[in-house]
């Protein structure tokens, strides 16, 4: 069985520019999470969907992060515009039940 | 305000030592405690959780100590090997379903 892929691996953008991040799921997994890791901090919680509904997303830094999750299936998380502080690792983690989640590899990303 | 407070920052061992990794958390109301493994350029991956409800927890080398008065919970590694070479996290949830990590230990297991 696939795990959860992202994609792309790495990304270096420069301030002001847009940039996606991909997320596929396990397949069947209900529960999608996207997770962020600033400067060797803790993996900090960004927002949860349930099929394609969001059903907690109290950890979005601020309204320049759009997730969505479409058809219940693969996720993104745009960031528009990408400033030097959203530079990190994020992570997206998927779910059957209630708390065993799977994270994907991450997506390494550098804002210049 | 960190919720989960994980110790020691980076920790070495030799082969076959017991490296114990701790963490303490403030949120009573978080029922499942699960410890991950991150190895470089890998996502963190679930090796090993407790709930409440009992104090220990085996799985192979891996041991979780749970503490419900005093708040913590410990990780032990058994034999500790090279390959045990990694960045550990501990974690909890709650009804809320997200995961609140500790700030990570980087374990180094000398040949």
């Amino acid at each position: 069985e696939a795990g959860v892929t992202q994609f792309p691996s790495h990304s270096v953008i420069e301030k002001g520019q847009t940039v996606t991040l991909r997320c596929d799921p396990i397949s069947g997994h209900d529960n999608l999470y996207w997770y962020r890791r600033v400067m060797g901090k803790e993996i900090k919680f960004l927002l949860h969907f349930v099929k394609e509904s969001k059903q907690d997303e109290s950890g979005m830094p601020n309204n320049r992060f759009l997730a969505e999750r479409t058809g219940g299936t693969y996720s993104t998380l745009k960031v528009q515009p990408a400033e030097l502080e959203d530079s990190g690792v994020y992570f997206c983690a998927s779910s059957p039940t209630h708390q065993t989640q799977y994270f994907g590899p991450g997506t390494r990303l550098l804002v210049l | 305000q960190q919720q989960v407070k994980q110790s020691p920052q980076s920790l070495i061992v030799q082969k076959g030592g017991i490296p114990i990794i701790n963490c303490a958390y403030e949120n009573t109301a978080f029922d499942y405690f699960p410890w991950y493994q991150q190895f470089p350029g890998k996502g963190p991956a679930l090796l090993i959780a407790i709930r409440p409800d009992v104090s220990e927890k085996k799985e192979g080398r891996f041991t979780i100590s749970f503490n419900k008065s005093a708040k913590q919970f410990s990780l032990h590694i058994m034999d500790s090997q090279p390959g045990d070479s990694a960045t550990y996290f501990c974690a909890t949830s709650g009804s809320a379903r997200q995961l609140t990590f500790g700030s990570g230990t980087q374990l180094t297991v000398l040949p």
